[in-house]
């Protein structure tokens, strides 16, 4: 199994200021197959990038990914309010289809 | 339009079982893995499996393996996730999603609420 860490568990910014996320496995991602999401309190999770480095349908460019192997990172430039929340990364490159343990944007 | 609807908030005792649906919409649903995801209260997302719409293919997470059966009926393009014997710590918000180089498309979650 992948076991996903990712860093730091809070990270505490101003709008305006950019955030960067760091997601480590404990192992080579096959494919570089590997997603963030976002999840605001009460919400459902957003796909925010696949394969690593693809902003999903929608995604505004503020938020990029990049990474390879064992080591990603979500970087989200120039923090909007509504981009305040929780975030995850998950590996889908080899079952099970692990999650990362989550880091909030405060 | 891609869509997931699942079933609504379950109360359930220790002990009791549970299935819970997820219908899509908006899309081929039998050419398409679907998956279930459990975030307990407070806590963060745990893959749980996934299940081939076309032919039933299934994958369990180890934690998961064993405790809760996944199954699809593609004519009607739901899946399920059925919870036997359950637990104090079975207490959940229950997603279903598309599983398509991530979770593109979420169903909007069914609360599950075990307790005596």
């Amino acid at each position: 199994e992948v076991e996903l860490t990712q860093s730091p568990g809070t990270l505490s910014l101003s709008p305006g200021e950019t955030a960067t996320l760091s997601c480590r496995a404990s192992e080579k991602v096959r494919g570089n197959f590997l997603a963030w999401y976002q999840q605001k309190p009460g919400q459902t999770p957003r796909l925010l990038i696949f394969g690593a480095s693809f902003r999903a349908t929608g995604i505004v460019e503020r938020f990029s990914g990049s990474g390879s192997e064992t080591d990603f990172t979500l970087t989200i430039s120039r923090l909007e309010p509504e981009d305040f929340a929780m975030y995850y990364c998950q590996q889908y490159g080899s079952s099970p289809h692990t999650f990362g343990q989550g880091t909030k944007v405060e | 339009e891609v869509q997931f609807v699942q079933s609504g908030a379950e109360m359930k005792k220790p002990g009791e079982s549970l299935k819970i649906s997820c219908k899509g919409s908006g899309y081929k649903f039998a050419n398409f893995w679907i998956g279930w995801v459990r975030q307990r209260p407070g806590k963060g997302l745990e893959w749980m499996g996934v299940i081939y719409a076309g032919d039933s293919e299934t994958r369990y997470g180890p934690s998961f393996q064993g405790e809760v059966t996944i199954s699809v009926d593609k004519d009607i393009s739901t899946a399920y996730l059925q919870i036997k014997n359950l637990k104090a710590s079975d207490t959940a918000i229950y997603y279903c999603g598309r599983s398509n180089w991530g979770f593109d498309y979420w169903g909007q979650g069914t609360p599950v609420s075990v307790s005596s």
